[in-house]
């Protein structure tokens, strides 16, 4: 079966738009995770989805930052008002649970100048 | 604060060799310990992994070391091949999963010579 999608796999931007990247998860993975990975850096943790529960946002940098999952499959995450220092690889994962061994999609690289 | 650590931000060897790559931790409540690798342009792909209970895994050609007490662990490629070139991340995560993302280290840059 396919695996984890993103789109779009480059996005250029400036600086105070709003951006929204998406991500479609291996079908029925209950679990969603959105990472980014700026130059030089590690991936680091945004936000999470399980099942039906209440995301995990404890990784938000900022309050311009959100992502919805609906109907439990796709998930989008929004930029507004995008900054340079936004910049990075964001990545989007899927696992069949929490305990899971994620898998992971090719990234979408944001660009803002 | 970084609590998983890479401190190699590049490894060169030479092909037929082995390749350590080494990742040390600072929080004791992780309790599951994974290897990514990633080639440019692609998302990270699942390697090895290994939990807290157990001290060494092996599958194939790769094999992952974990020293509880040390807050250390390393993945061992034996024999190293040019396909192997690419950046390794190491992660944790947290005891019970509770805590569902994993915590990434910043990655080594790998590269075999042939």
């Amino acid at each position: 079966g396919a695996g984890v999608s993103q789109s779009p796999s480059n996005k250029v931007t400036e600086k105070g738009k709003d951006v929204e990247l998406r991500c479609d998860p291996i079908s029925g993975h209950t679990a969603l995770y959105w990472y980014r990975q700026s130059l030089g850096q590690g991936l680091e943790f945004l936000i999470y989805f399980q099942g039906n529960s209440a995301p995990d946002k404890s990784g938000l940098p900022s309050d311009r930052f959100s992502a919805e999952r609906t109907g439990g499959s796709v998930s989008t995450l929004t930029i507004q008002r995008t900054q340079q220092e936004d910049s990075a690889v964001y990545l989007c994962a899927s696992s069949p649970g929490l305990n899971n061994e994620q898998f992971f999609g090719p990234g979408t690289r944001l660009t803002v100048l | 604060d970084q609590q998983v650590k890479q401190n190699s931000p590049s490894l060169s060897v030479q092909e037929g060799r082995i390749s350590i790559l080494n990742c040390d931790y600072t929080n004791s409540m992780f309790d599951y310990f994974l290897w990514y690798k990633k080639y440019p342009a692609e998302g990270p792909t699942f390697l090895i992994s290994i939990s807290s209970i157990k001290d060494k895994n092996e599958d194939g050609r790769f094999t992952v070391f974990l020293n509880k007490s040390a807050k250390h662990l390393s993945l061992h490629i034996v024999p190293s091949q040019p396909g192997d070139s690419a950046v390794y991340f190491c992660a944790a995560r947290l005891v019970g999963g509770s805590q569902g993302n994993l915590i990434f280290g910043k990655g080594t840059k790998l590269s075999v010579k042939p």
